[in-house]
């Protein structure tokens, strides 16, 4: 069965800072995997997705994300933290039938 | 941009009582989903609709569920009987293209709360 866990159900960064979110997954076939966002009282919406083209997945906001599949990780990153950054991050990945498996979310905090 | 709509935002109901949540995908996409997230957990996998059948459904989906495309605009999402345990954010979503590696485009999302 494919899962993915996310490391760290809090993480906090200064203004400017890098960020590091980290997502590791399970499948037993090559995984497509996700990264969405989620701001206060709104919907969740796609960062960027990995689907085996490039393992160096480049999304919206300055947000990138690197697939290693000897680490089984999917890890989200941003140089330099801005404070609308502040959100909710999911990893998830795609399983059959229209099924998205999330992780647990990522609440991300950006100090000035 | 097209976006998904969800009403209502918010909907408090009595235990036992029979809910409709309601959906406005993207008018050109033909796949859709629901997915809930209670308090604290992570966002699960309900059920998926295309061509006016179920796709795929989750252990979650029982019978007390169902899902129905009434007309070409709303997709709903009705639970007869609420229980306590029902209370969670409920989040609509669709794909234009067959959900592999295509994008889902999520919905606000609908608080419900069961007393």
């Amino acid at each position: 069965a494919q899962s993915v866990t996310q490391l760290g159900s809090h993480v906090s960064v200064s203004e400017g800072a890098l960020v590091l979110l980290r997502c590791n997954y399970s499948s037993s076939v090559p995984p497509y995997l996700f990264w969405y966002v989620q701001y206060p009282n709104q919907g969740l919406q796609l960062l960027l997705k990995y689907t085996s083209a490039a393992t160096l997945v480049k999304g919206i906001n300055g947000f990138e994300a690197e697939f290693k599949k000897s680490e089984t990780s999917f890890h989200l990153t941003k140089p330099s933290a801005h404070m609308s950054d502040a959100a909710e991050y999911f990893c998830a990945v795609y399983n059959q039938g229209g099924k998205l498996i999330f992780g647990q979310g990522t609440e991300l905090s950006v100090k000035p | 941009e097209p976006e998904v709509t969800q009403t209502p935002s918010h909907q408090v109901t009595q235990m036992g009582q029979e809910v409709i949540l309601r959906c406005v995908p993207i008018s050109n996409h033909l796949y859709f989903y629901w997915y809930r997230q209670i308090l604290g957990q992570k966002v699960e996998f309900l059920v998926s609709f295309y061509n006016n059948e179920i796709s795929e459904k989750s252990e979650i989906f029982d019978d007390q569920f169902s899902v129905e495309r009434p007309d070409g605009s709303n997709f709903t999402l009705k639970i007869r009987s609420t229980k306590l345990e029902d209370s969670a954010m409920y989040f609509c979503a669709s794909s234009e293209l067959p959900p592999t590696a295509n994008e889902q485009f999520f919905g606000p999302g609908t608080r419900l709360t069961v007393l």
